[in-house]
This record gives structure tokens, C-alpha cells and sequence, in this order.
């Protein structure tokens, strides 16, 4: 089936540092990803929308200077987190729309960030 | 506003014994409403899904939901639960108008005890 794997699962960074998570759809073409954040014993919620070739689209309050989302590529999408801090520590989580499926998306196995 | 609640933190379960994971949804138009299994320090995985048809959805390793338009309600269930269900459970819906904006509960933590 359709995967997508998302590295690294787990990063420590010291604060102020800029770290990268990378997110790629191994056996199909996603033209839309999807980048999440869980809090612990929080839900998901999502972040922003990334689009192959063009801006990502950003939810309310999210800082999209601090998250920056690049969609070079139909099977990449990467999310860094410039300047770091504490509080940005948190469960990063990737997912692709299936091209074609209807209502079909898969899951990144996530990224545990933790900003000392 | 679209929303989904999942009344209950956890749930407790003996194995063997049926499980229900509730959840009920709020939202404008037709819900597609989802179920979500994760695992700890893992992604999210599909268990499975309403989009339109028969109200009752079966998925993944045994586990079903029921649509329930008048409760607004789309509950997991299993008729015999495993020790290995035992995880983080997540509702989700999301709606015709911007389908790919997902609308998660809180989740539930299911303990499915030997």
C-alpha cells in the first residue's frame, strides 16, 4: 500500500537551532501533503497544508515564518522549525492525500522534536 | 464550526470482551467521518471510514463503526477485543467543502487487559 515515510523520528536540538523534518510518499505522487502537531495527550491538530510547487497554505496562528513548509517535489515535503525553543518540542506528523482515492490519506510515522 | 468529541479519555476492556470507542461529530453538511489507530512514538494508521452508503463501516483488524445521523454519532466497535488494540484512538471527520482538512477528536486510550 501507499507509504509515507517520515524522517527523523526523533531529534533533540539545542534552542535556538533550526531543525528539518522530511516527508516523503515512497510508492506514489502526492501533490498535497499535510503537516500536523500533537500535543502531548492532546489531539492532532493541523498546521498547514503543503502543495507541490506553490506556497503552503497555513491554519490560523501558526507561524509560517517560524514553520517553514517546502514542497519541491511530488514525493517530498519538508517542514523546518527555525529558531527552536522549548516550546515548539512536540510530535510532528506528516500525511499525503492518495492521488485518485476518495477520501484516502496515509500517515508518516512522525517526528518527536525536543528543543533543550 | 466543524468539531469531534470523544467523551472518554480511556477506556477499559478486558480481552475478549466487546469494545465501543465513542465519538460524535459536529458539522456543517455531509460528515466523512474516519478512525484512526496510534501507536506509541508512531503515525496515525487507517482503520476505517464513512463516506456515504451503509451506515455500518467495517475496517481494519475487526473493528466497526456505526453512522449514526440523528445521535451524530460514528462509535468503534469490536465484538472481541484483543490486548494488542490496546492504543490511542482518534475520531476524525471532515466535510464535503474542504475535504482535506481533518477535524480530530481528542482521542481515546483503549486498555485491553489479559
Amino acid at each position: 500500500g501507499a507509504v509515507v515515510s517520515q524522517h527523523p523520528s526523533r531529534v533533540i536540538c539545542k534552542s535556538g537551532t533550526s531543525v528539518k523534518i522530511e516527508c516523503r510518499s515512497l510508492d506514489f505522487q502526492a501533490t498535497t501533503m499535510f503537516w500536523y502537531r500533537q500535543f502531548p495527550k492532546q489531539s492532532l491538530m493541523l498546521m498547514a497544508t503543503s502543495n507541490e510547487g506553490s506556497k503552503a497554505t497555513y491554519e490560523q496562528g501558526v507561524e509560517k515564518d517560524k514553520f517553514l513548509i517546502n514542497h519541491a517535489s511530488l514525493t517530498l515535503s519538508t517542514l523546518t522549525v527555525t529558531s527552536a525553543h522549548p516550546e515548539d518540542s512536540s510530535f510532528y506528523i506528516c500525511s499525503a492525500r492518495l492521488t485518485g482515492s476518495n477520501y484516502g490519506y496515509t500517515f508518516g510515522s512522525g517526528t518527536r522534536l525536543t528543543v533543550v | 464550526a466543524q468539531s469531534v468529541a470523544q467523551p472518554e479519555d480511556q477506556v477499559n476492556v478486558a480481552e475478549g470482551n466487546p469494545l465501543t470507542v465513542k465519538c460524535t461529530y459536529s458539522v456543517s453538511g455531509n460528515p466523512y467521518l474516519f478512525w484512526y489507530v496510534q501507536y506509541p512514538n508512531r503515525g496515525l494508521q487507517f482503520l476505517l471510514k464513512y463516506i456515504t452508503g451503509d451506515n455500518l463501516v467495517k475496517g481494519s483488524y475487526g473493528f466497526e463503526a456505526e453512522f449514526n445521523k440523528s445521535q451524530t454519532s460514528f462509535h468503534l466497535k469490536k465484538p472481541s477485543a484483543l490486548v494488542s488494540d490496546s492504543a490511542l484512538y482518534f475520531c476524525a471527520v471532515t466535510q464535503g467543502s474542504n475535504f482535506n482538512k481533518f477535524y480530530f477528536g481528542s482521542g481515546t486510550k483503549l486498555n485491553v487487559k489479559p
